[in-house]
Parts: C-alpha cells; sequence; structure tokens
C-alpha cells in the first residue's frame, strides 16, 4: 500500500526556521512527484509547489516562491518542506500528497504548525 | 492562472436527497486534470473523482462527475450520513495547480 507519512506537530516562534518532512512507504520513491498543500484554519486548501525526488526538481506555486523551500532525501524516502523565518500566517495545516496524472493520491495525514510567540 | 469557483458555497440537504454540486473554471480545463476530493473535519482530503468522471478505487457508484470545458459537477444520487463533509475541486494546467475554495455539504 503506498503511503505517505508526516512528520508531527509543531509550534515555534515567529522568526524561527522549520523543516517538515513526508515519508513515502510501499513504492518506488523516486518515480512519483509529491506536492505539498496548504490548510489554514477553517479554509480550503492551496497547492504550494510540487518536488520530483528522482532528481530534485520542483515547481513552486507563485504565491509560494521565494517562502518555502521544497527538498528530499532520496536515501531515507523522505521529502521535506522548509522555512527560514516563519511568521503568525504560516499557521496552518500542511499535507504531502502523491502527485499522478494532475491530481494528488495518497494524502499523507497532515502536519499542523502553529507559530505564535 | 486558472480560477475555480465552487458553488454553492454550503448546501443543506437530508440523507437520501440528491446533492449537484458545481464547479466553474475561469478558462476552459482539459477533463483529464479536472478532480473532486472529500475532505471530513480533522481528516486529509480524499481523492473521489478523476478525469472529470473516473471514481477512484473504493468509491461508492452513488458519487459521480460530469462536465467539460469551464463547467463541472460531482453529484452524489442519494445522500448517506457519511456523505456529509466538504468537497473541493481541483485542476491541473500549465504546470500549475489550482483548487476551488470548496462546498461545505451539510446535514439539514
Amino acid at each position: 500500500e503506498v503511503q505517505l507519512v508526516q512528520s508531527g506537530a509543531e509550534v515555534k516562534k515567529p522568526g524561527e526556521s522549520l523543516k517538515i518532512s513526508c515519508k513515502g512507504l510501499g513504492y518506488s520513491f523516486t518515480s512519483r512527484w509529491i506536492g505539498w498543500v496548504r490548510q489554514k484554519p477553517g479554509k480550503g486548501l492551496e497547492w504550494m509547489g510540487i518536488i520530483y525526488p528522482g532528481d530534485s526538481e520542483t515547481r513552486y506555486s507563485p504565491s509560494f516562491q521565494g517562502q518555502v523551500t521544497m527538498s528530499v532525501d532520496q536515501s531515507i524516502s523522505t521529502a521535506y518542506l522548509q522555512w527560514s523565518s516563519l511568521k503568525a500566517s504560516d499557521t496552518a495545516m500542511y499535507y504531502c500528497a502523491g502527485a499522478v496524472a494532475g491530481r494528488f493520491d495518497p494524502w499523507g495525514q497532515g502536519t499542523l504548525v502553529t507559530v505564535s510567540s | 492562472e486558472i480560477v475555480l469557483t465552487q458553488s454553492p458555497g454550503t448546501l443543506s440537504l437530508s440523507p437520501g436527497e440528491r446533492a449537484t454540486l458545481s464547479c466553474r473554471a475561469s478558462q476552459s480545463v482539459s477533463s483529464t486534470y479536472l478532480t473532486w476530493y472529500q475532505q471530513k473535519p480533522g481528516q486529509a482530503p480524499r481523492l473521489l473523482i478523476y478525469g472529470a468522471s473516473s471514481r477512484a478505487t473504493g468509491i461508492p457508484d452513488r458519487f459521480s462527475g460530469s462536465g467539460s470545458g469551464t463547467d463541472f459537477t460531482l453529484t452524489i444520487s442519494r445522500l448517506e450520513p457519511e456523505d456529509f463533509a466538504f468537497y473541493y475541486c481541483q485542476q491541473y494546467g500549465n504546470s500549475l495547480y489550482t483548487f476551488g475554495q470548496g462546498t461545505k455539504l451539510e446535514i439539514k
């Protein structure tokens, strides 16, 4: 069974850095794009970008370009989403999901990021 | 960037009734790349319909998708209690993905 397992919830202060993870299980990790999706509290889904673990090719949504960095570590089948300086407005649930043929499936369970002073 | 507008924002129906959810695109979308998801509170989204009309694995046949060009529809033929949730459409084109703002399907 193809699964994506995300790291646990984080509580950070504004200005701090953060890296959350998404581990692929049950498939060839380098063969499938992985997307990241943000969901602010009580709001809808926003596509942030996708990364191809095979060669780390990355495509960012214009709304998130320069705000976050996506990366992978093939050796441990894990994708990452990172911030260099968090803001309160980054408070949200972040999902990773397999991206194939223009759709997202499966989805990770989500990582809740809370940024508060 | 293609904007997807879902309507209604909230749909109030009773179990057993038929639900019709709309997703309208600001410009033409390839049917191949029009997808619907279901999200229940506290859960990750789940793939429902892809290619505008193909049900994902394990999705009951009361769910169906249709449409082309700029107008797409998700229909739930007879609502079950577990169908009350949020529904999102999503498109892919020109290397960009966008989601609609969602429809909340609530129990009347």
